[in-house]
């Protein structure tokens, strides 16, 4: 099993709302990653969490915040966006720091559109 | 910083035809090279990878070269077929770290039946 899912699909959210995103994945991963989209863009990453600490933020700013509540979840909390927060927002696992495979998997993201 | 470029942005190809993707990264302690398929509205999909230790893979119709000395990696595609059609990224990282994958821009790649 190489999945990697996402909650939800498409958000639409206020400038004023809080809400979240959620990654799960189940392959035993120990690395997570959080990156965002713009449309005919690469992805970007945002987030590295590894053996469910922070390891790596890429200067995101504060309105945004990551959570690993434990080895199989992901969470990206969202509080006071701007309308160019809107992207694709993509979650991925890989088996983690000093292990042989790096392959690294993506989730179907999560469209979010900020009004 | 650490970067990777990408070439062409757009590529159009008649099918059966090959198409070639070429990527140069900066960071030579860069030792993993993915590549990504992404189709409209999908998540990007790992289609192949390579690592520093070796010069060539192949799977099926889908080849990566690397030259190290060069920091070329090349995407090769042969007899290419419409589902082919999609934007392709690049990538590099190093290992033993946290896996930070630097992308290319992407290719835009168009097969024509």
């Amino acid at each position: 099993d190489t999945e990697v899912t996402q909650t939800p699909k498409h958000l639409v959210m206020g400038m004023t709302n809080k809400k979240s995103l959620k990654c799960e994945q189940h392959m035993g991963h120990r690395a997570m990653y959080w990156y965002k989209q713009k449309a005919k863009k690469p992805p970007e990453l945002m987030f590295v969490y590894s053996y469910e600490k922070l390891s790596i933020n890429e200067s995101v700013p504060s309105r945004f915040s990551p959570e690993c509540p434990n080895s199989s979840l992901l969470n990206l909390h969202l509080h006071a966006l701007q309308p160019e927060d809107s992207a694709l927002y993509l979650c991925a696992s890989s088996q983690g720091p000093g292990q042989v495979n790096y392959e690294q998997y993506f989730g179907p993201g999560t469209r979010l559109t900020v009004t | 910083g650490e970067n990777v470029e990408q070439h062409p942005s757009t590529l159009s190809v008649q099918e059966g035809d090959s198409a070639v993707i070429k990527c140069t990264y900066s960071d030579s302690a860069s030792n993993y090279f993915p590549w990504y398929k992404q189709e409209l509205g999908k998540r990007p999909q790992l289609i192949i990878d390579i690592r520093s230790n070796v010069g060539e893979k192949k799977d099926q119709r889908i080849a990566v070269t690397l030259n190290k000395t060069a920091k070329h990696f090349s995407l090769h595609i042969t007899e290419t077929q419409p589902e082919d059609s999609a934007v392709y990224f690049c990538a590099a990282s190093k290992s033993g770290g946290y896996n930070k994958l630097i992308f290319g821009a992407g290719t835009r790649l168009a097969v024509h039946p």
